[in-house]
Order: structure tokens, then sequence, then C-alpha cells
């Protein structure tokens, strides 16, 4: 079992620039989720993936965000058009089950948007 | 409004002494977990309570679930420098709208002083 991980790790970009992410979840995981934590907070709900399906996605995620889990195993999450309040630390997790699930999370990306 | 209130958001105490970290809400969970973070880092999961009442211990951690699963206590007895961090509390499908959408609270920071 080697966990979540994520990559890159770290990446800073110009405003107005495309940026993408990807998740790759424990692998007998079925339910892949994206947060994003601002500094001194607690992270907050972006969206989530049961298999290659997204059920539900959160108001802050805007038209300039998209996420995929195209063959329901690692999951990409694009932001386009990038602006400094987009700056934060954008976290993965991954389940199992259909309903209750404790969810183990990724390293993170940090993402600084000058 | 912050669904999920975490007290207190700072700690500084000396090594050898207790704490008590709370999570309250207006709304059911139909789980709670507590996660800590470091910096730069994911959270890691510590505990899952599910049952109203639930109490479960780590070691020193001991972790309670509200018997009407809107509430939760993480107590850290005799605190070691190694304890410090950032301490989540984070709920799963609040008032039965979401399952797998984690509600989480501010987050606590823990300093412990040799």
């Amino acid at each position: 079992d080697t966990g979540v991980s994520q990559n890159p790790r770290h990446k800073i970009t110009k405003r107005g620039q495309n940026v993408t992410f990807r998740c790759d979840p424990i692998s007998e995981h079925n339910r892949l989720y994206w947060y994003r934590q601002t500094l001194g907070q607690g992270p907050e709900f972006l969206t989530y993936f049961q298999n290659e399906a997204q059920l539900e996605k959160s108001r802050l995620l805007s038209d300039r965000f998209s996420a995929e889990r195209p063959k329901g195993s690692f999951s990409t999450l694009e932001i386009q058009r990038t602006e400094q309040g987009d700056s934060a630390m954008y976290l993965c997790a991954s389940s199992w089950g259909h309903t209750q699930g404790t969810q183990y999370f990724g390293p993170g990306t940090r993402l600084l948007v000058l | 409004t912050q669904l999920l209130e975490q007290s207190p958001q700072f700690l500084s105490i000396q090594e050898g002494e207790n704490l008590t970290v709370y999570c309250n809400s207006s709304s059911v969970f139909s789980s709670l977990q507590w996660y800590r973070q470091e910096p730069g880092e994911g959270p890691v999961l510590l505990v899952t309570v599910v049952t109203g009442g639930e109490v479960k211990k780590l070691k020193r951690l001991t972790f309670q679930f509200g018997d009407a699963r809107k509430d939760s206590s993480l107590h850290i007895t005799a605190a070691q420098p190694g304890d410090t961090g950032l301490y989540l509390c984070a709920g799963d499908n609040a008032g039965g709208t979401s399952y797998g959408k984690l509600t989480f609270g501010q987050g606590t920071i823990l300093t412990v002083h040799p």
C-alpha cells in the first residue's frame, strides 16, 4: 500500500496560466475527493468521484476548474486562467465504499499564483 | 457561518500537561474523523468514530463522539513535544446531505514546549 500520491508537490505559475494536478489514489479505493485548503483554515470540499463518475461539485468549483477521473483510477484537476485567489494547497483523498468510508489524504499540491 | 466549530484555535502548553480539543455542530454527522497535519503535508488520519457515545483510545489520545453525533472531543494526556501540530476534526454527511463530503473544523494549532 503506497498511499495517496499527488504531483507536483509545488507549483508556481503566473496569473492567467493553466495548471493541472494529478492524484493517484490507493489502488482499491473507488472514491476520490478533491479539497482546497488556504492558510489557517481547514480543507474545503471541491468535488468527488465514485469510480469514473463525478457525483458532486461544490459552489467553490467555478467554471475555470475541471476535474476528471477517466478510467476510475487516477484523477486530474485543471485550473484555467489562474487567479491569485487560487493560491492554496490542493488536497486529494480516497476511500472505499458507497456510504461511510474513511478518507485517506495525499501530501497535497501547493499552488502559488503570482 | 462555520458548520463545524473547533476550539480552541491555538493551544500552547508545557510537556506533561493534559489538553482537550472540542468540535461542535448543530448538524448530525454519520461519522467524524480526526486528523493531524504537519506544515506542508496532507492530513493524516488519527481515528474515525461512528456510533453516538463511542469512545476510542489511541495511546495517550482519547476520542469521544457525542451521543447525538453532533459533537466530538480529543483529549491528550501528558502531552509531548512530538504532539505538536494542527489537529482537524471532520464530519461526514452533515445532516444527511451527502456521504463522503467531509466538513472540516478550522483546526487547532497545538504547541507543546519541552
